[in-house]
């Protein structure tokens, strides 16, 4: 079934180590994202990429890196994590960046930093 | 700054109507969305207004008026299925998707 991976589903994690969250793609989508979803927050663009071998910036990138070595995969790791990273990480692609096409999203990764 | 505003939680009949508001100021605009998001369950699309109007998708529909900053989901005989947050996006000049906090329906019998 096309569609979007993440992994892991949950993790719980130690501050001060790293992470990477993994997102893969089936559907040949152009453009990727990483958002986090916090309790009375609305989604908050991490990271984002257009096409592959370019990335950018959204609202929250401190403390978060991404990748995007191919159009299928786009992973965000966390150098050095801290509680204030205690969120749920959602993938979403679309077939491009600057059109009307909507963002088809992963199920998620639920990250609790102790 | 850029802001979208829509009601935290709402609560309906099952059977009944029911009209989420969605009110943006944003840097551009380069169309509204609507998603569903069912707990613990990722987001999926119901619908997309760029131009002023009525949009009908089945039960649901999405309205859309540029000039006040405003879009309505209109959810017509709700089921117990449609309980979920429903969240508004707008996407800004740089097509940046600006999301809303969404509202929590909640659906009685």
């Amino acid at each position: 079934i096309a569609g979007i991976t993440q992994a892991p589903t949950s993790q719980i994690l130690a501050a001060g180590r790293r992470m990477t969250l993994r997102c893969t793609q089936d559907m040949r989508h152009n453009a990727m994202y990483w958002y986090r979803q916090d309790l009375g927050l609305g989604l908050r663009l991490i990271h984002y990429s257009n096409t592959a071998g370019t990335t950018g910036k959204g609202e929250v990138p401190d403390g978060y890196s991404v990748s995007r070595a191919n159009t299928d995969d786009f992973p965000l790791t966390l150098a050095s994590a801290v509680p204030s990273q205690t969120s749920v990480y959602f993938c979403a692609s679309s077939e491009a960046g600057d059109g009307n096409q909507p963002q088809h999203f992963g199920d998620g990764t639920r990250l609790s930093i102790l | 700054g850029q802001n979208i505003d829509q009601p935290t939680e709402m609560t309906a009949t099952e059977g009944a109507i029911v009209q989420i508001n969605c009110t943006y100021q944003t840097s551009g605009f380069n169309g509204l969305f609507w998603y569903q998001q069912h707990a613990g369950e990722a987001p999926t699309f119901l619908s997309y207004n760029v131009l002023d109007g009525l949009e009908e998708k089945g039960r649901f529909s999405s309205f859309l008026s540029r000039s006040k900053g405003y879009s309505y989901l209109l959810l017509k005989e709700l089921q117990m299925k449609d309980s979920a947050s429903y969240l508004c996006a707008v996407m800004d000049s740089n097509y940046q998707l600006i999301w809303g906090a969404g509202t929590k329906l909640i659906i009685k019998p």
